[in-house]
């Protein structure tokens, strides 16, 4: 399966902690994106990482991508109770134009 | 800047009946897709437009759904018979050409089925 599996299911911390969320997945990908989703709402595109990069930075947010163990991860550094949503991986594959959608972390920051 | 947009925010039908879902994509993508989420779980795809036609769908993605490009800015699922199992977040998406996979989500719909 494409799916991408992320760890932890659930990460709680508090407000200026960095938190750090992982995806792995088993096929081959074009791009690995990551997405925030606020309780019962929409989603929100954080950041999109190529399979020819390891790393990039956006604001607050850290992404690297292992292309050899099929792994992300997503930190959010000096983290805010604003940050608190579920994260999600989405894996891009090319031949299709679909996003195949992580499990999610549901991470919640404590003030 | 530019979003995509959904209407209505919450449907409730009854089981049987037709629900018609709408979607505004960003007016120079090309590509549209529609995903669900059913509570508490993850993120599935259902289909992708691109051309006037659906270009991949997934299992979901029965006889009872359908989707329509009608007039040019207008994107639409119909799911024709209700299940209870319908019930669900829909979330439409677009994409522009030639881009690497980025897709703009709508805030969705949240259909209740009784």
């Amino acid at each position: 399966s494409q799916q991408g599996e992320e760890d932890p299911q659930a990460l709680s911390i508090q407000e200026g902690e960095n938190a750090t969320m992982n995806c792995s997945y088993k096929t081959s990908i074009n791009n690995l994106q990551w997405y925030r989703q606020n309780s019962g709402r929409g989603l929100v595109h954080l950041i999109l990482i190529r399979s020819n990069e390891r790393e990039k930075h956006s604001g607050r947010l850290r992404v690297t991508l292992d292309t050899s163990k099929k792994s992300s991860s997503l930190l959010i550094t000096a983290s805010r109770a604003a940050d608190t949503a579920s994260y999600f991986c989405a894996l891009y594959g090319g031949a299709t134009n679909k996003l195949i959608f992580g499990t999610g972390t549901l991470l919640a920051v404590q003030p | 800047e530019p979003e995509v947009t959904q209407t209505p925010s919450h449907q409730v039908t009854q089981m049987g009946q037709e629900v018609i879902l709408r979607c505004v994509p960003i007016s120079n993508h090309l590509y549209f897709y529609w995903y669900r989420q059913i509570l508490g779980q993850k993120v599935e795809f259902l289909v992708s437009f691109y051309n006037n036609e659906i270009s991949e769908k997934s299992e979901i993605f029965d006889d009872q759904f359908s989707v329509e490009r009608p007039d040019g800015s207008n994107f639409t699922l119909k799911i024709r018979s209700t299940k209870l199992e319908d019930s669900a977040m829909y979330f439409c998406a677009s994409k522009a050409g030639g881009s690497w996979g980025e897709q703009f989500f709508g805030p969705g719909t949240r259909l209740t089925v009784l």
